[in-house]
């Protein structure tokens, strides 16, 4: 079966503008999960959304912004991006409704910002 | 401000050689863990996962330990291969609060298989 899909692969923005990252998870996971990873930091969670509802979010400025669909299919939002916003954004799907369990990344978004 | 990359802990083993990598994790309520393979150009990809109420879990060349008492994880590899080659991290999960959903990362570290 297909695995968890993101799309673009590759960004160039500059400063200031915003950028939208798409994610389809697994077919019929419900779960969808967003890190950023940058070698300074390693990987920090993003957020999480389950049935469109954003379950946690990680610490981060309120600039960065996700959302779900009803068909599970995730996006997240980087609004007013700064320098520091170059990393590569992963997302995961889960099977679970609870815990993490069978979660599988897809390869990333890689966003660079100039 | 400039951002200073992470010095990741390396690990240089011989092509057949057995491999032994280790993580500290931080939260002594975790209750679940997962090690990851990360190549490079792609997602971590899952290796083998541990709950807390075992201390050991074998998969296919693969073999996790859990010292619970030492906050202490590590991810043996058995006949290490050139594709080993690649970041492994560990990962941390706990129950309750909103954080059944997400993972901490450990830092990571690189394994290189001289062929």
């Amino acid at each position: 079966k297909a695995g968890v899909t993101q799309t673009p692969r590759y960004l160039i923005k500059t400063r200031g503008q915003q950028v939208t990252l798409s994610c389809s998870p697994i077919s019929g996971h419900r779960s969808v999960s967003w890190y950023q990873q940058t070698p300074g930091q390693g990987l920090q969670f993003l957020f999480e959304y389950f049935s469109e509802t954003q379950r946690n979010k990680g610490n981060f400025p309120g600039r960065f912004s996700g959302r779900q669909f009803s068909n599970s299919r995730s996006e997240m939002n980087v609004s007013t991006l700064e320098l520091g916003d170059s990393a590569l954004y992963l997302c995961a799907s889960s099977s679970s409704s609870d815990r993490v369990y069978g979660y599988t990344f897809g390869s990333g978004t890689r966003l660079t910002v100039v | 401000g400039e951002s200073v990359g992470l010095h990741l802990p390396t690990l240089s083993v011989q092509e057949g050689d057995n491999s032994i990598i280790n993580c500290a994790y931080s939260n002594s309520a975790s209750d679940y863990f997962i090690w990851y393979k990360q190549e490079s150009g792609k997602g971590p990809q899952f290796i083998i996962d541990i709950r807390s109420n075992m201390d050991k879990r074998q998969g296919q060349r693969v073999t996790v330990l859990l010292n619970k008492t030492v906050k202490h994880l590590s991810l043996q590899i058995a006949a290490t291969q050139p594709g080993d080659s690649a970041v492994y991290f560990c990962a941390e999960n706990l129950r309750g609060g909103g954080s059944n959903y997400k993972l901490t990362f450990g830092k990571g570290t690189l394994l290189t298989v001289n062929p």
